[in-house]
């Protein structure tokens, strides 16, 4: 059982066009939601991160949004850039401390186009 | 801001070798530390978790006697895949977790994962 699902498995965007990639949850306990990017071969970058008492965060080019009440979390980059391009994981904890591992989706891999 | 260091990042090695990776915290202590694996184009499946001074606790389905994990100090936490197979080829990812973190930090830092090959 997927408690974290992101049902899109690729995004082909334009430079300079908004990315919107989407992300949702099952378990309501969850309370912290991060987006992590990954290049090949490489370990997870930290972008951003929400708390579950807000609805919006931002930062820089990056913005992401969560509706608690329909479970679903989404990452907005504006304006996208070529660089921008990997594969971008939501994750979820259900606890903001203690040693409650993240669960993460599958991935949406992001293509942004010159 | 936090870095973990992990070694090595690429490994080549016969069947039925065992192999040993190491995940190092740089400038903080990390009392829990958590092992990832990935397949291609798949999502990051969590292996165990690892805590400092005491027995991983393992995922549903993760052999613990195939992936051996030890985590002696606050800083260093190892995963040994013991006789390795063509199955067990994968990309491993550790991730340290710092004591204490709140609002607007990142849980867990990742390190930069080892690819293993067997051949």
């Amino acid at each position: 059982d997927q408690q974290v699902k992101q049902n899109s498995p690729s995004l082909s965007v334009q430079e300079g066009r908004i990315s919107i990639l989407n992300c949702d949850y099952t378990n309501s306990m969850f309370d912290y939601f991060l987006w992590y990017k990954k290049y090949p071969a490489e370990g997870p970058t930290f972008l951003i991160s929400i708390s579950s008492i807000k609805d919006k965060n931002e930062d820089g080019r990056f913005t992401v949004f969560l509706n608690k009440s329909a479970k679903h979390l989404s990452l907005h980059i504006v304006p996208s850039q070529p660089g921008d391009s990997a594969v971008y994981f939501c994750a979820a904890s259900a606890s903001i401390s203690g040693n409650t591992p993240l669960v993460f989706g599958k991935g949406t891999r992001l293509s942004v186009i010159a | 801001g936090a870095v973990v260091s992990q070694h090595p990042s690429w490994v080549i090695c016969k069947s039925g070798t065992s192999v040993k990776i190491e995940c190092r915290s740089l400038d903080f202590q990390a009392t829990t530390m958590f092992w990832y694996r990935q397949f291609p184009k798949q999502s990051l499946m969590l292996m165990a978790t690892s805590n400092e001074g005491s027995k991983a606790t393992y995922e549903q389905g993760v052999e613990k006697d195939k992936f051996l994990i030890n985590h002696a100090s606050l800083t260093l936490s190892t995963l040994t895949v013991t006789s390795a197979h063509p199955e067990d080829s994968s990309f491993y990812i550790c991730s340290a977790r710092e004591s204490f973190w709140g609002p607007g930090d990142q849980p867990q830092h990742f390190g930069d994962g080892t690819r293993l090959s067997i051949l």
